[in-house]
């Protein structure tokens, strides 16, 4: 499976925007991008995700490099709510669907 | 938010015992898995099905079995627990996405302790 890397920790201040890093070198032309967090104490939940174009959601934005071997997860204007930990995934449309969990970046918003 | 529930949501036994977990979902959706999760380490998955009656292994599957007989349910035993397979398990499910790269949506959560 395609890895992908992040940085460990990430601080930022309430109402600012935050920019979360992801690295996939490797990543395939099958590869989609996911963004998953994981807010204290509950299971992860589902940000956003793309193949190469730029997307926006209600949560978030997700910038994808023109070659696709990197990333940026854009919350616009951070909340303490958004304090929890950010995982960039990387799942191929080719055979089973697992999603391989890396350590993630812990993000934390200051009042 | 996806109807997923876990059953039960904590749990403490004694190494040896077998232990049954379920998970349910009322979304109708086809592929359900199961991950564990430890300090250190982000989301392992432990085994995933793709279908009633249809399941296979993930990454950490050594000494844990699973079963689906019907759509909803999604059970995870662990034989004979032991203290190593103390964690917390995440139940999540994800529908057939065209290959257009699946979402999956996650339960709670069961915290396991075997001591």
């Amino acid at each position: 499976d395609a890895k992908t890397t992040q940085p460990n920790s990430m601080e930022s201040n309430e109402e600012e925007p935050v920019h979360l890093p992801c690295n996939h070198s490797t990543i395939s032309g099958t590869d989609y991008i996911h963004w998953y967090r994981q807010l204290p104490s509950q299971g992860p939940e589902y940000v956003i995700h793309g193949l190469t174009s730029n997307v926006n959601n209600r949560m978030a934005s997700l910038a994808i490099a023109e070659d696709r071997k990197s990333s940026t997860l854009i919350l616009h204007r951070a909340t303490l709510r958004d304090a929890a930990v950010y995982y960039c995934i990387l799942n191929s449309i080719q055979g089973a669907q697992k999603l391989v969990f890396g350590q993630g970046t812990r993000l934390t918003i200051n009042p | 938010d996806a109807g997923i529930t876990q059953s039960p949501r904590h749990k403490v036994t004694e190494t040896g015992t077998p232990v049954t977990l379920r998970c349910h979902q009322t979304e109708n959706h086809r592929y359900m898995y199961w991950y564990r999760q430890d300090p250190g380490h982000g989301l392992r998955l432990i085994h995933y099905s793709y279908g009633v009656k249809d399941t296979d292994k993930g990454e950490v599957s050594d000494g844990y079995s699973v079963s689906r007989s019907k759509t909803e349910d999604f059970l995870l035993t662990l034989e004979s627990a032991t203290s190593s397979q103390t964690s917390v398990y995440f139940c999540a499910i994800s529908d057939v996405s065209g290959g257009k790269g699946e979402t999956q949506y996650f339960g709670p959560g069961t915290r396991l302790l075997v001591l």
